[in-house]
C-alpha cells in the first residue's frame, strides 16, 4: 500500500491567496483526520471524517478554513484567504479504527 | 494547558547513554500511544499501551503505562543516532478524538 499521500509537499503563497491542500487516505480506512503542527502549539486536530462525513470540526480555527471529503479516496483542506499565522505543517492521517493513525508526509505551508 | 504534558521538551545525549521521557495527564485514558516523528515526515506509531501497569518492549525501547492510566514513560537503552526524532504521546480522552502532547525532541550525538 502506498500509504497516505499528501500534496503538495511545500506551498509558498502570499497573504490573501487561496490555498488548497490535498490528501489521499489509505484504501479501506474509514477515518480521515487533518492536523496542523507548529512549534508553539504542537499537533492540533482540525477536523476528522468518518465514511466521508465530517464528525468533529471544532478544531478548525475560523471560517477561513474548510474541509471536504467528496469520496473515500480524496479530501481537501482549503484556506481562503490565507494569513501569515496559518504557516505550519499540515498533516493528513487515516485509520480503520480511529485509534491507530497513519500519517502522510505533510504539507509545509508558508504564507508570506 | 496541554491535555498531555511531555517532559523534557528537549534532550540531547551522547550515543550509548540511556534516557527516559515522560507523558503525564490529569485525565484517565483507556490507552496511550507513542509515536516517533523524523524531520520532514509524519509521526509513526511505535506502540499502544492499554492496561494500567503494562510494560511493552520494542528492541531497546521500553514503554510503561502508569497504574492509574494517567501517565506513561518511554525508556531508551544505549541510544543510537538513529533514535533521533520527536517522540509524541497521544491519547483519546473519554474515547473521543486522538490528542497529542507537544513532544520530546531527542538528539543522539555520535
Amino acid at each position: 500500500d502506498a500509504g497516505v499521500i499528501q500534496s503538495p509537499r511545500h506551498e509558498v503563497t502570499e497573504m490573501g491567496q487561496e490555498v488548497t491542500l490535498r490528501c489521499k487516505p489509505i484504501s479501506g480506512h474509514d477515518y480521515l483526520f487533518w492536523y496542523r503542527q507548529t512549534m508553539m502549539r504542537g499537533l492540533e486536530l482540525l477536523i476528522y471524517f468518518n465514511n466521508n462525513v465530517p464528525i468533529d470540526d471544532s478544531g478548525m480555527p475560523e471560517d477561513r478554513f474548510s474541509a471536504k471529503m467528496p469520496n473515500a479516496s480524496f479530501s481537501t483542506l482549503k484556506i481562503q484567504p490565507s494569513e501569515p499565522r496559518d504557516s505550519a505543517v499540515y498533516f493528513c492521517a487515516s485509520s480503520r479504527t480511529r485509534k491507530k493513525l497513519f500519517f502522510g508526509s505533510g504539507t509545509q505551508l508558508s504564507v508570506l | 494547558t496541554q491535555l498531555l504534558e511531555q517532559s523534557p521538551q528537549f534532550l540531547s545525549i551522547q550515543e550509548g547513554e540511556n534516557l527516559t521521557v515522560y507523558c503525564n495527564s490529569s485525565s484517565v485514558f483507556s490507552s496511550l500511544q507513542w509515536y516517533r516523528q523524523e524531520p520532514g515526515e509524519g509521526p509513526v506509531l511505535l506502540v499502544t499501551v492499554v492496561t494500567g501497569g503494562e510494560v511493552k518492549k520494542l528492541k531497546r525501547l521500553t514503554f510503561q503505562f502508569g497504574d492509574a492510566r494517567k501517565d506513561s514513560s518511554l525508556h531508551i537503552t544505549a541510544a543510537q543516532p538513529g533514535d533521533t526524532g520527536l517522540y509524541l504521546c497521544a491519547g483519546a480522552p473519554n474515547n473521543n478524538d486522538m490528542r497529542f502532547g507537544a513532544g520530546t525532541r531527542l538528539t543522539v550525538k555520535p
